[in-house]
């Protein structure tokens, strides 16, 4: 695709809930990056996966949250037990590190735990 | 961890003012990227600018990094420049990076 793509671009769930999160990068990049952003907060890193493996998955903050790209494409964040601090944009990222690390980012998703 | 540090916090100016803004660094990077977040939260890429100067219209960056510090220059600000300024840089051997806080921009017209 022409760009991140990223989806539900909201979701509002219950606290407890289980949530899934798409992310859909550049076509032929091979690096994925998940970001979470609070409000007011620069973007915070949870995992990033250079083809099919979670490379570095050091920023998710607990055994709740959990990320796959099965296929070294698309992407899904997944989240466990849902609790309202969990409320956030979580935003997806691709790259193709080749001789240029530019990362470009999708719109987000703007998760409300309630 | 590297640290990042984005200055000043908040700067409000009048249309048609310059500005400079300001990232530092704590560690040597292969990858620095400004990026402006619009109002609905999307991140804009402005310049992927590991070391050097580059340019784009009315808004210029200059990555010195040997002194572990980069600056964004907006000339001829306009209202649609508002918004949060983001630098963020990858340290050295690490795989992801790393946001500072931001500069939040108001242009009053």
């Amino acid at each position: 695709g022409a760009g991140v793509s990223q989806t539900p671009s909201n979701k509002v769930t219950e606290k407890g809930k289980y949530v899934e999160l798409r992310c859909d990068p550049i076509s032929g990049h091979t690096a994925l990056y998940w970001y979470r952003q609070s409000l007011g907060q620069g973007p915070e890193f949870l995992i990033y996966f250079q083809g099919t493996g979670a490379a570095d998955d050091s920023g998710l903050p607990n055994d709740r949250f959990f990320a796959v790209r099965p296929e070294g494409s698309v992407s899904t964040l997944k989240i466990q037990r849902t609790e309202r601090g969990d409320s956030a944009v979580y935003l997806c990222a691709s790259s193709s590190r080749r001789d240029r690390r530019e990362a470009f980012f999708g719109q987000g998703t703007r998760l409300t735990v309630v | 961890g590297i640290q990042v540090e984005q200055s000043p916090p908040d700067l409000i100016l009048q249309e048609g003012a310059n500005s400079t803004l300001r990232c530092n660094f704590s560690d040597s990077v292969n990858n620095l990227q400004w990026f402006h977040q619009n109002p609905w939260g999307q991140l804009i890429n402005l310049f992927y600018i590991p070391s050097g100067t580059k340019q784009n219209g009315r808004l210029s960056a200059t990555t010195v990094a040997t002194e572990r510090y980069s600056l964004l220059y907006i000339s001829s600000s306009q209202t649609t420049d508002s918004g949060v300024y983001f630098c963020a840089v990858e340290r050295l051997g690490a795989q992801k990076l790393v946001f500072g806080q931001g500069t939040r921009l108001t242009i009053n017209p």
